[in-house]
């Protein structure tokens, strides 16, 4: 069975400062992955997506993955984060299922 | 725009009560799927269907059934509503297994 693990429930972080959150996937085979966005209120957005190809993936609003296979790894990274980035993010995994299976979450709370 | 359109947006019902949740789309796609969103608890699968007339079930699918008779819509009913329900409903369209629309979603509460 697939699963995706998002061990950070809630970060709290000042604008300005760095951002990874983790994800992690259990599934042997070939995959793709993806971040989805939800911000206050709002339905999921996709941020980025892999399919394939290089492992550094870069989406929307300067968010970046980087897919490392051997550790079954797939986090997220902004170099600077905004208030505006205030949202809860959403790892997600596709490894041939008709579905895509959803971490649990990760809050974001930027304070300016 | 073309998207995914959910109705209702929001729904207070009492327990034992019935009732459908609508959502269709505009975009041809293959794939959709109708997910519970609690929270701690992410994103959970109800059911999902992979073309007209098909359904299957999820990874919570208790309580719901679903019915794809046109392409464009995908319902999801509640027969007897219970206060486990309560939660906000996406569904979301595809044209693969991956790369998910989301409609805005049903904030459903049951009393």
């Amino acid at each position: 069975a697939q699963s995706v693990s998002q061990h950070n429930h809630h970060v709290i972080l000042s604008e300005a400062a760095s951002l990874e959150l983790g994800c992690n996937y259990s599934y042997g085979g070939t995959v793709n992955l993806f971040w989805y966005v939800q911000y206050p209120g709002q339905h999921l957005q996709l941020l980025l997506k892999y399919f394939s190809g290089d492992p550094l993936v870069k989406g929307i609003k300067g968010f970046e993955a980087e897919f490392i296979k051997s550790k079954f790894s797939f986090n997220l990274r902004k170099p600077s984060v905004q208030w505006s980035d205030t949202a809860e993010y959403f790892c997600a995994v596709n490894g041939g299922a008709n579905n895509l299976f959803f971490g649990t979450g990760t809050r974001l709370t930027v304070i300016p | 725009n073309a998207g995914v359109t959910q109705t209702p947006k929001f729904r207070v019902l009492k327990t034992g009560q019935s009732m459908t949740l609508l959502c269709a789309q505009d975009m041809n796609h293959e794939y959709m799927y109708w997910y519970r969103q609690d929270p701690g608890m992410g994103l959970r699968l109800i059911h999902y269907s992979v073309g007209e007339g098909t359904t299957a079930k999820g990874e919570v699918p208790d309580g719901y059934n679903v019915s794809r008779l046109k392409k464009q819509n995908f319902l999801l009913g509640l027969e007897s509503a219970a206060p486990s329900q309560t939660s906000v409903y996406f569904c979301a369209s595809s044209r693969h297994n991956y790369g998910y629309t989301f409609g805005s979603g049903t904030r459903l509460t049951v009393v």
